[in-house]
């Protein structure tokens, strides 16, 4: 089993839609948690950041994390056509230095 | 600040050669990170430097992968001899003290034929 599991997709979705991302891990001393965005043979950019539990907004995007059940999400509310790329989920134990990365989730939002 | 410096950003080489991938982190960041992308593996860590120094060199895949941050502004991944498997993007990422953001280069695409 894969430390950190994400489904790889390809997802597509129609502009407006409400895209839902999802990550789940197998170690429980994860409590760093973050979502990262690559465009197509760009490297990845931090989107969003979140430690331990609960949730984090930050404009149309909502980040949250389980521990209990060891479990990240990430929304994209109002998807745009721009929002397309590959989110790549990310988890460490002790901030960046051990940081595991999920497969990424290509997503196309289509106009 | 410029970002992340890669180079170069495709390489297409032969089975055997050697082969040097170069990186220089952003100033002011004391971690820097080798990541090597693959579809089948996704994102994988290499190896990591504190202040320079190498703190983690457990995915080095083989010996035949070497590391080395002579100074806080530049970085080289080297392979020697190159292998077919070894084709992938290879990701330098610095970051600075006390966060957990890691910024990432634009990546070297490497082929090995």
């Amino acid at each position: 089993q894969k430390e950190v599991e994400q489904d790889p997709g390809p997802l597509s979705v129609p502009e407006g839609a409400i895209v839902s991302l999802n990550c789940t891990y197998s170690n429980s001393a994860f409590q760093y948690f973050m979502w990262y965005r690559q465009y197509s043979r760009k490297g990845p950019e931090l989107l969003m950041y979140t430690y331990s539990s609960g949730n984090k907004e930050d404009g149309r995007f909502t980040a949250q994390v389980d521990k209990s059940s060891k479990y990240i999400s990430l929304f994209i509310r109002d998807s745009q056509p721009s929002d397309s790329a590959t989110y790549l989920c990310a988890m460490s134990a002790h901030n960046n230095n051990d940081m595991r990365f999920g497969a990424g989730t290509r997503l196309t939002v289509k106009p | 600040d410029a970002g992340v410096i890669q180079s170069p950003r495709h390489e297409v080489t032969e089975m055997g050669q050697e082969v040097t991938l170069r990186c220089k982190p952003i100033s002011g960041h004391d971690y820097l990170f080798w990541y090597r992308q693959t579809m089948m593996r996704g994102l994988e860590l290499l190896i990591y430097f504190n202040n320079n120094v190498p703190i983690d060199d457990s995915g080095m895949p083989e010996d035949r992968f070497s590391a080395k941050m002579p100074n806080a502004s530049f970085s080289t991944l080297k392979i020697q001899p190159s292998e077919p498997r070894d084709s992938a993007v290879y990701f330098c990422a610095s970051s600075p003290p006390r966060t957990g953001e890691l910024f990432f280069g634009e990546g070297s695409r490497l082929t090995v034929l």
